[in-house]
This record gives structure tokens, sequence and C-alpha cells, in this order.
């Protein structure tokens, strides 16, 4: 069965701090795709990333940075030199091919930045 | 970018009151679209998908009377949280579906509605 893992409940960094959150996957599709959304406060998903399950190239986009490894069904979210906008909740998802777009998040990792 | 929104985005109701919430992809068509529902602290769990001219699928556990699903039209879908109690209230989002680059279908999110009963 399809399941996502995100075992940090939460994170707390001081501002400038580099920080890692953690995204374990289980699949059986050969063919799948994984999410990164970000939930600020104010509740709406704020998508970051997609990366379907044959590019396993990681991924940068100006203070973040994605590790995607099959070996280890792992797929981690770096921020660089974080900033207290960037305190919010962060969901790790996946989606099977032939479950129509349908997403299953993880338990999500909040993260507060502290000035 | 494909647009999705939601009404209300805040509601407070009385319990045993209905209340219902509407999802709308204003620049495209949606023939799906996906009802999640979010209790504070926790993560997004998938009650329904809404078939554009059929019944929803609801997910195991979600009950299809209380939680009535309604995808009338390809930009339109409607929840209505009938005799609403207190253990109703949740963060409610939708979202679009839609094919993007090759033979990828896209969920786009709507902002959410707050819904408290008291």
């Amino acid at each position: 069965a399809q399941k996502v893992t995100q075992a940090q409940t939460e994170i707390s960094v001081v501002e400038k701090e580099d920080v890692t959150l953690d995204c374990v996957y289980e699949t059986r599709d050969t063919t799948y795709y994984l999410f990164w959304y970000k939930q600020p406060p104010s509740g709406e998903l704020v998508f970051l990333i997609r990366r379907n399950s044959f590019d396993e190239q990681n991924e940068i986009s100006g203070r973040y940075s994605w590790n995607f490894q099959k070996s280890t069904s792992s797929f981690n979210f770096t921020i660089t030199a974080s900033q207290v906008v960037d305190s919010a909740v962060y969901f790790c998802a996946l989606s099977e091919t032939g479950s129509q777009g349908n997403l299953i998040f993880g338990k999500g990792t909040k993260l507060s930045v502290k000035p | 970018g494909a647009v999705v929104s939601q009404h209300p985005s805040r509601v407070i109701c009385k319990s045993g009151t209905s209340v219902k919430i509407e999802c709308r992809s204003l620049d495209f068509q949606a023939t799906t679209m996906f009802w999640y529902r979010q209790f504070p602290k926790q993560s997004l769990m998938l009650m329904a998908t809404s078939n554009e001219g059929s019944k929803a699928t609801y997910e195991q556990g979600v009950e299809k009377d209380k939680f009535l699903i309604n995808h009338a039209s390809l930009t339109l879908s409607t929840l209505t949280v009938t005799s609403a109690h207190p253990e109703d209230s949740s963060f409610y989002i939708c979202s679009a579906l839609t094919r993007i680059a090759g033979a990828y279908n896209e969920q786009f999110f709507g902002p959410g509605t707050r819904l408290t009963v008291l």
C-alpha cells in the first residue's frame, strides 16, 4: 500500500540555519510522482515541487533544494539559510499514476524559524 | 496558472444546521475534484472524489449522507455538511484536477474553508 512518512513532527531553527525535512515513501508502482507543499498559517497549500519517479536529478530552486533517492525511497527537502517567512507546515505527498491524481499526504512537519 | 476558489473562506454555524461549500475552477474545466478535511495539527485526509455528472466516490469512514457532494458542472463542485455538529468543525480544502504537460493530471488546490460548528 502507498504511504508517506514524515518522521519529524516539529523542527525549530534559528534564522540563517540550514534545515532538512525528511520524507520517506512506500509504493508498489514503478511510475509515481512526489510532491512538496507548504502550508503557512493562512492554511492555503502552496505547491513547491513535483518530481516523477524516473527523474532522480536533484533540484535546486533558490534557497530550496530536493534530494530524491529511489534506493532509500526518500525525497528530502532542504532549506538553506532559513528565514522567518519559511515558518510553516510542510507536507510531502505521493501520487501513483493509476490513481487519477489522488494524493497521499504525509503527516507534515511544522517548521519554526526564529529570528 | 490554474486557479481554484472556495466560498466561503470561513463559516460559523449552529449545531444542526447545514452548510454548503463551493469549489470553483476559475480558468479551466475539471471533470474531477477532490474534497479533503484537515483537523488542527493534522494532515489532509481525502474525503471524496467528485466526478462531473456522476456520483461522488467516498473514502472509507466518510458518511455520504452527511457530506453531500454535487459536481453539476465542469467548473463547480459543492460540499454540503448536513446537520453539522461540533465534531465536523475542520478545515475543508478542495482541489481540481486538470491535465498539464504530457499525460500528467495535476491537482490545483483551493484556499480552504474553515468551518466552526457551535
